[in-house]
């Protein structure tokens, strides 16, 4: 069975400044997709970045980017220039490639970050 | 925008009673998903749908069942409500397909059992 594991419950970070998030996450499959998800004060959860296993190059959106180690199993998100609309509980996830799988998703217990003004 | 709606925000039942909590998309996504969210635990697969009148065990179904009589429709049912099916329960929908396809979520029932 798959599992991830985010072990920082707490993460806080000056306005403007970079954080990085921790994630592992434990697999025998080859191929597999990895997400990070925003959970903000309202609880809608957001699809902040993903990336494919199989792709080398780390996924970068915006402000959002990642570290993607595979023979490490680490997937670690990097926010740069944080803003305060950052606040919220970010969680990592893990999803197979196979389509019978339904997609479904396992998920990291959350990191909640604080950004200070 | 893909649209996901749970039909409470907020509630509160007793010990013992049946409970329904509805989900309802509308952008024609073959799957649908119902997790629990508790803290210091992320999120927990409860059951998915992959087609109407199609279920799937996640990792914690029991004390649970789901109805999805029809495609944009996904009912999660707590047969006997417990004091320890308190929790946020999140529905989420996604296309057909593999591990690539995110997941679009509701904005969670937040159940309290008293």
């Amino acid at each position: 069975a798959q599992t991830v594991t985010q072990s920082q419950p707490e993460m806080s970070v000056q306005e403007a400044e970079t954080v990085t998030l921790s994630c592992t996450y434990d697999t025998s499959e080859s191929d597999y997709y990895l997400f990070w998800y925003k959970q903000p004060p309202s609880r809608q959860m957001i699809l902040v970045i993903r990336q494919e296993a199989y792709k080398q190059q780390n996924a970068t959106e915006n402000r959002f980017s990642v570290n993607f180690q595979k023979a490490a199993k680490s997937f670690s998100l990097k926010i740069s220039d944080s803003q305060l609309g950052d606040a919220a509980m970010y969680f990592c996830a893990y999803a197979p490639q196979r389509p019978t799988s339904g997609s479904r998703l396992t998920f990291g217990e959350g990191t909640q970050l604080t950004v200070n003004p | 925008d893909v649209k996901v709606t749970q039909s409470s925000r907020y509630l509160v039942k007793r010990t013992g009673e049946k409970v329904f909590l509805e989900c309802v998309q509308d952008m024609d996504h073959e799957n649908m998903f119902w997790y629990r969210q508790d803290p210091g635990l992320g999120l927990r697969l409860i059951y998915f749908s992959y087609d109407v009148k199609m279920k799937e065990k996640g990792d914690i179904p029991e004390g649970y069942s789901v109805s999805r009589e029809k495609k944009e429709r996904f009912s999660l049912i707590l047969e006997s409500a417990s004091t320890n099916q308190t929790s946020m329960y999140l529905c989420a929908s996604s296309p057909l397909g593999g591990g690539n396809q995110p997941q679009h979520f509701g904005d969670g029932t937040r159940l309290s059992i008293l």
